[in-house]
């Protein structure tokens, strides 16, 4: 059974270009979750979401960031005209139900020049 | 405000020797608190959990103590191992709430 799957592991973005990052929860998961590592920080929670419905993105940006978990495919985060305070590490986790333990991919560390 | 708090940074301890990370937190609708461990360029894994209604959960060389009056918990790594190294986080969780809330992470570093 594989893990939570991220890509790109490593994504470095222009200021005001477009971020797609994505996620492939493990298997029977239906519960995604992302998050952001800004350096020397713990975790953040960004949204949250299960299949075709977004249930929590109170600690999304109101602008530029996105998030879907369509039924088919990986979820992806988007991040649309990168500025240079996006850059960090973004890590996405799944779970099957609430009340088991978040799983979590390797992350994709966004570098925005 | 930080709910969840790890006031150590950093913790270096010798190889065969207790490791006691410790996590303190504010709000006391918390009931349930669980340990990830991160190595570098990985994602965190989880570790051990423990719910509000217990003091004490053991598993292999990891121990979580929870002291609820006191509104601290810590983890126990004994024997410690080199293998050990990693950052450490304590997440906080209430029942009703889906969110987990993060400490900003212990970086333990077991000595040769």
């Amino acid at each position: 059974n594989a893990g939570v799957m991220q890509n790109p592991r490593h994504l470095v973005r222009r200021r005001g270009q477009e971020a797609r990052l994505r996620c492939s929860p493990m298997k029977g998961h239906s519960h995604v979750y992302w998050y952001r590592q800004l350096p020397e920080e713990g975790l953040k929670f960004m949204v949250y979401l299960q299949k075709e419905n977004i249930i929590d993105e109170s600690g999304m940006p109101k602008e530029r960031f996105s998030a879907e978990f369509p039924k088919e495919g990986p979820s992806i985060l988007r991040i649309q005209q990168v500025v240079r305070g996006d850059s960090a590490a973004y890590f996405c986790a799944s779970r099957p139900g609430v009340s088991s333990p978040l799983h979590f991919g390797n992350g994709t560390r966004l570098t925005v020049t | 405000d930080q709910q969840v708090k790890q006031n150590s940074p950093s913790l270096s301890v010798q190889e065969g020797r207790i490791s006691i990370l410790n996590c303190d937190y504010t709000n006391s609708m918390f009931d349930y608190f669980l340990w990830y461990k991160k190595y570098p360029a990985e994602g965190p894994t989880f570790l051990i959990s423990i719910s509000s209604i217990k003091d004490k959960n053991e598993d292999g060389r990891f121990t979580v103590f929870l002291n609820k009056s006191a509104k601290h918990l810590s983890l126990h790594i004994v024997p410690s191992q080199p293998g050990d190294s990693a950052v450490y986080f304590c997440a906080a969780l209430m029942d009703s709430n889906y969110q987990l809330i993060w400490g900003a992470g212990t970086k333990l570093i077991i000595k040769p």
